[in-house]
């Protein structure tokens, strides 16, 4: 099946503890994304990759990192959370940028800084 | 500035027709897009939009007039499984083809 996996999909942690959420896609995409959903705001993107070994900023960067390391593979860092990182994360993947390429997306991570 | 305006919540009837309304101000546009989202869920794929006009997909159709900024999303057939956070998304030509993405608009359906 077709999928983007993410884990942990519920994780509440303290402030400056790092963690790491993965995500993983089966379908050979060549671009990936990050995004945090919060009340009232939509989707911002965090980071994105175009392909392996590229990766950009997106809107909300400060306080993430991301890697790619491998196709299927972009994970989402937080070296030294802080409470106004709580929010819903979702990876979204697609295979390119243009025409009717959409993106499929993970079942979200629900993070919760303390 | 860029930006993307839906209404924040609608109500409707089972059985109905509803619009939800899309404006966007954005630098540059390569394609609009529709998905729907179940509360707690990802959001998932609709209908895509790049040339002005109307896309028919079985219940749900949706409209672009790129000269006015404007997209609409119309659902027929109102179903209860319909209740859900619809959110409109336009393809930037700058920052590599990234998204720009509306708040959404929960649509809430009554028997």
């Amino acid at each position: 099946e077709a999928q983007v996996t993410q884990n942990p999909r519920y994780l509440i942690t303290v402030t400056g503890k790092k963690l790491t959420v993965t995500c993983s896609q089966n379908m050979n995409h060549e671009y990936m994304s990050w995004y945090r959903q919060d009340p009232g705001l939509g989707l911002r993107q965090i980071y994105y990759s175009m392909n392996v070994e590229v990766t950009d900023k997106g809107d909300v960067p400060e306080g993430y990192k991301v890697s790619r390391k491998e196709k299927r593979n972009f994970p989402l860092i937080l070296e030294s959370p802080s409470p106004n990182q709580t929010s819903l994360y979702f990876c979204a993947s697609s295979a390119g940028t243009g025409g009717t390429d959409t993106q499929y997306f993970g079942p979200g991570t629900r993070l919760t800084v303390l | 500035g860029q930006n993307i305006d839906q209404p924040t919540e609608m109500t409707a009837t089972e059985g109905a027709i509803v619009q939800i309304n899309c404006t966007y101000q954005t630098s540059g546009f390569n394609g609009l897009f529709w998905y729907q989202q179940h509360a707690g869920e990802a959001p998932t794929f609709l209908s895509y939009n790049v040339l002005d006009g109307l896309e028919e997909k079985g219940r749900f159709s949706s409209f672009l007039s790129r000269s006015k900024g404007y997209s609409y999303l119309l659902l027929k057939e109102l179903q209860m499984k319909d209740s859900a956070s619809y959110l409109c998304a336009v393809r930037r030509v700058d920052s590599n083809y990234q998204l720009i993405w509306g708040a959404g608009t929960k649509l809430i359906i009554k028997p």
